[in-house]
This record gives structure tokens, C-alpha cells and sequence, in this order.
């Protein structure tokens, strides 16, 4: 079975300091790995998604298969990126799996 | 439309009553998923439809939910008499397939309110 997990529910921290949002998951095969966001009354939405490995917002995942982990991190934290933050796993054949999510409040 | 729409966007039902819940998906969407996601939790998946293929109802928490998709068009998910745990934002999400690298693109949800 597939699993996502992201042990913290909440992140705070102050601006500027450095964010690591932690994602962890289980699976056999070859997954593919997103975060998607969801700030203050918006919809859902990608943030990015590991294929890629881009940047965005300052924002970067890397994939760990041997940890496998999906850990999103941005050097810098602005009060912007507060947001409820979540891994999703995709195998190909079923619906995205998604984590219980982890809260971001990035203080000024 | 230029997004996924759900309908209504929020709704009040007593306790036992049925109720009816909307999402009409990205035009050429295949894929279309329904998500539960209660105070403070994550996101509970519920089912999905792939094109004409059998839906994965795996999700589905009791018979009292069901959901159906015509074609590639609207889909509608159903609660039969209706619980206070029941009370969450209904997600729906649409894609153009379930593949790899396919993002989802999300409706504003339904906020189910049992009382």
C-alpha cells in the first residue's frame, strides 16, 4: 500500500530563517512526488513536483529514494509562504495519495 | 470553464437527510477525484473516475456514500443519511489523465455541515 507522511502539523517560524517541511513515504515501485499548497481561502494548488526539479518561490524538493523522503525546503522564509503544505504521491494507477498536511506560520 | 467548479460551496442538512454534491471538471479532463478533508485532518481520498474505466471506490467510508460520472462531464457524490462526522470540505480534483507527472487541479470544495 501507498503511504504519505509528514510528521509535523505545524512549522513556525521567523522570517528569513530557513524552512525544511518534512515528507515521507512508502512505496515498492518508482513513485512520483509532489507538494501541493493551499494558502488563507485559496483552492489547492501545485507548488512543484519532483520530475521537474525546479524551483518555485525559492522553494526545492529532492528526491531520497533510499530514505524516501520528499523533505521541501527554501533557504529564506517570508511571511508569504505561510500555507497548509502537502506531499502527494502519485504510482500511475490510483488517485494521488495525499499526507495530513503541515501548517507553515512564518512570523515577521 | 477555467477551473474546477463545485456546487454548492456550502451546505446545511439535518442529520439523516440525503444530500447531493456537484464538481464539474477542467473540459477534457479524464480524470476526476473526490476528496474528504475534516477539521485540522489531511486529505481522505474517496474515489476516482479514469475515463470509461471502473471507478476506484476504494476510498468510499460506508454504502451511505456513492458517487457517478457521465462520461467525462459532471460527477456527483451522494451521502444517504447524513452523520455529524459526515461534517467536512468535500474536494474535487480533475487531470487530464492519472499518469505520471499529471497535476491535479482543484475545486473551492463543499462544506458539509450535519446537524
Amino acid at each position: 500500500a501507498q503511504r504519505v507522511t509528514q510528521p509535523e502539523k505545524l512549522l513556525s517560524v521567523f522570517k528569513g530563517a530557513p524552512v525544511e517541511l518534512k515528507c515521507n513515504y512508502s512505496y515498492s515501485g518508482s513513485p512520483e512526488l509532489f507538494w501541493y499548497v493551499q494558502y488563507s481561502r485559496q483552492r489547492l494548488q501545485l507548488l512543484l513536483r519532483h520530475i521537474s526539479r525546479e524551483s518555485i518561490k525559492g522553494f526545492t524538493a529532492d528526491l531520497n529514494k533510499g530514505e524516501t523522503s520528499f523533505h521541501l525546503k527554501k533557504p529564506f522564509a517570508q511571511e508569504e509562504d505561510s500555507a497548509m503544505y502537502y506531499c502527494a504521491l502519485s504510482t500511475g494507477r490510483r488517485a494521488l495519495t495525499f499526507g495530513s498536511g503541515t501548517r507553515l506560520q512564518v512570523q515577521p | 470553464g477555467a477551473g474546477v467548479s463545485q456546487s454548492p460551496s456550502n451546505k446545511v442538512t439535518e442529520k439523516g437527510k440525503d444530500v447531493e454534491l456537484r464538481c464539474d471538471p477542467i473540459s477534457g479532463h479524464t480524470a476526476l477525484y473526490w476528496y474528504r478533508q475534516r477539521l485540522g485532518q489531511g486529505l481522505e481520498f474517496l474515489i476516482y473516475f479514469q475515463g470509461n474505466s471502473a471507478p476506484d471506490k476504494s476510498g468510499l467510508p460506508s454504502d451511505r456514500f456513492s458517487a457517478e460520472r457521465t462520461g467525462e462531464s459532471v460527477s456527483t457524490l451522494t451521502i444517504q443519511r447524513t452523520q455529524q462526522e459526515d461534517s467536512a470540505v468535500y474536494l474535487c480534483a480533475s487531470s487530464t489523465r492519472t499518469g505520471v507527472n499529471t497535476e491535479a487541479f482543484f475545486g473551492q470544495g463543499t462544506r458539509l455541515t450535519v446537524v
